[in-house]
């Protein structure tokens, strides 16, 4: 069976600082990669997806990804307030959005 | 362009009663999803329709969940009857095909008693 496995949290981080979150996966099959924001009593919304190995970045947002270690993480610089929120890592097979979710990461981010 | 509509946003059930979800995906998507979100927990895949036929329901209780996608648009997700540890939300999701983005509805809270 899939697993996804992340930090709980909560991560406390300072405003302006980089907030760094951690997930792994067991399946060695897996080929897409997604981080999801989700913030009280709303839905997941995708903020970033990844397939290769190494960086990618949007904005303030970096998903870094090492497929050998099975390890996905999400940077998030200058870190606003606004970002606090829970991060959920997601995986998915080939060709497939069936997504395996963690549980995700909560953040805060203290002004 | 409109998002995934769900409904009832809440709902409070003692157990043993049944209890119906609906969900409208946006239009054109093929693809639909139905996830339960237990608190403190990421949401967990209950079944997958691509169109009005059935993808992946392995990890549905199919003693009690029951899920249809009738003319491959509506979709409605039945519990009956429902057990305390039913208590989650229900998400919605859908996505263009298979392989494509999956874009989430507000969610159905439920609370079983």
């Amino acid at each position: 069976q899939k697993e996804v496995e992340q930090n709980s949290g909560p991560l406390s981080v300072p405003e302006g600082a980089i907030a760094s979150l951690n997930c792994t996966y067991s399946d060695r099959g897996s080929q897409s990669f997604f981080w999801y924001r989700q913030y009280s009593g709303k839905s997941p919304e995708l903020i970033m997806f990844i397939y290769s190995n190494g960086d990618k970045e949007d904005g303030r947002f970096t998903a870094q990804l090492n497929k050998a270690s099975q390890y996905v993480s999400l940077l998030i610089r200058d870190s606003q307030p606004s970002d606090s929120a829970t991060y959920l890592c997601a995986v998915s097979g080939a060709g497939s959005y069936q997504l395996t979710f963690g549980k995700g990461t909560k953040l805060s981010v203290i002004p | 362009e409109a998002g995934v509509a769900q409904s009832p946003r809440y709902k409070i059930i003692e157990k043993r009663q049944s209890v119906a979800f609906w969900c409208n995906p946006i239009s054109g998507h093929a693809t639909l999803y139905w996830y339960q979100q237990i608190l403190g927990q990421g949401p967990k895949l209950l079944i997958q329709f691509q169109n009005n036929g059935v993808v992946d329901d392995s990890q549905l209780p199919k003693d009690r969940f029951s899920a249809e996608r009738l003319k491959g648009v509506d979709s409605t997700l039945k519990i009956q009857p429902a057990k305390l540890e039913d208590s989650a939300v229900y998400l919605c999701a859908s996505s263009l095909d298979l392989a494509g983005e999956l874009f989430f509805g507000e969610g159905s809270r439920l609370t079983v008693l």
